[in-house]
């Protein structure tokens, strides 16, 4: 089976920057990805980890260590809109369903 | 970039009526659908995938006479809700793939789906 665990909440202030950890157990393994999601509004892709390494783009980073099943996503520069909740996911077995984590919840405070 | 919306965005029924939720692809034909229902303050459940012309594949414990998909065609799949009661009530998210192979998936805006 999948299983993903992240962080429930994470708290920060603006201009900060905060690292949002996802280790996963997979059966088979075809990528790690992030969504945000916004309060009532659907999950939009951020990023996608294939190999190990960072991945950077614009405020936001993705790293992913397969030796480790571990990922994160950094996110500097902090700004109120980022608050929201993070989703880390993996593709199952199959690579072909994406499975999703139970979500990170960010707060950016002023 | 690629678009899809769902209509309608939200909708209150009565215990017992069916509810039909749209989901289209506006700008690429998408090969795979997924449909998700999100509660309150969760993750994201994964109830079916459809391919345009099959039959939709279910998740283990997710009703296939209640909750009945069809992909007509490339763009577009439906999900109906059928019988509804106050427990159906939750957010249904969909979201399609252009390619297989490809791990980006694009989300509708969701359906809010309210059964009184």
């Amino acid at each position: 089976g999948q299983s993903l665990e992240q962080p429930s909440e994470v708290t920060a202030v603006e201009g900060a920057i905060v690292q949002i950890n996802c280790t996963y157990q997979t059966s088979g393994f075809y990528g790690l990805s992030w969504y945000q999601q916004h309060d009532g509004g659907a999950p939009t892709f951020l990023s996608y980890n294939a190999l190990d390494g960072l991945e950077e783009t614009g405020r936001f980073s993705s790293f992913l260590s397969r030796s480790d099943s571990y990922g994160y996503l950094l996110l500097q520069e902090l700004q109120m809109k980022d608050s929201a909740s993070y989703f880390c996911a993996v593709r199952d077995t199959g690579g072909f369903k994406t499975i999703f984590g139970a979500g990170t919840r960010l707060f950016v405070k002023a | 970039g690629a678009v899809v919306s769902q209509h309608p965005s939200r909708v209150i029924c009565k215990s017992g009526t069916s509810v039909k939720i749209e989901c289209r692809s506006l700008d690429f034909q998408a090969t795979t659908m997924f449909w998700y229902r999100q509660f309150p303050k969760q993750s994201l459940m994964l109830m079916a995938t459809s391919n345009e012309g099959s039959k939709a594949t279910y998740e283990q414990g997710v009703e296939k006479d209640k909750f009945l998909i069809n992909h007509a065609s490339l763009t577009l799949s439906t999900l109906t809700v059928t019988s509804a009661h106050p427990e159906d009530s939750s957010f249904y998210i969909c979201s399609a793939k252009a390619r297989i192979s490809t791990d980006t998936q694009y989300f509708g805006p969701g359906t809010r789906l309210t059964v009184l």
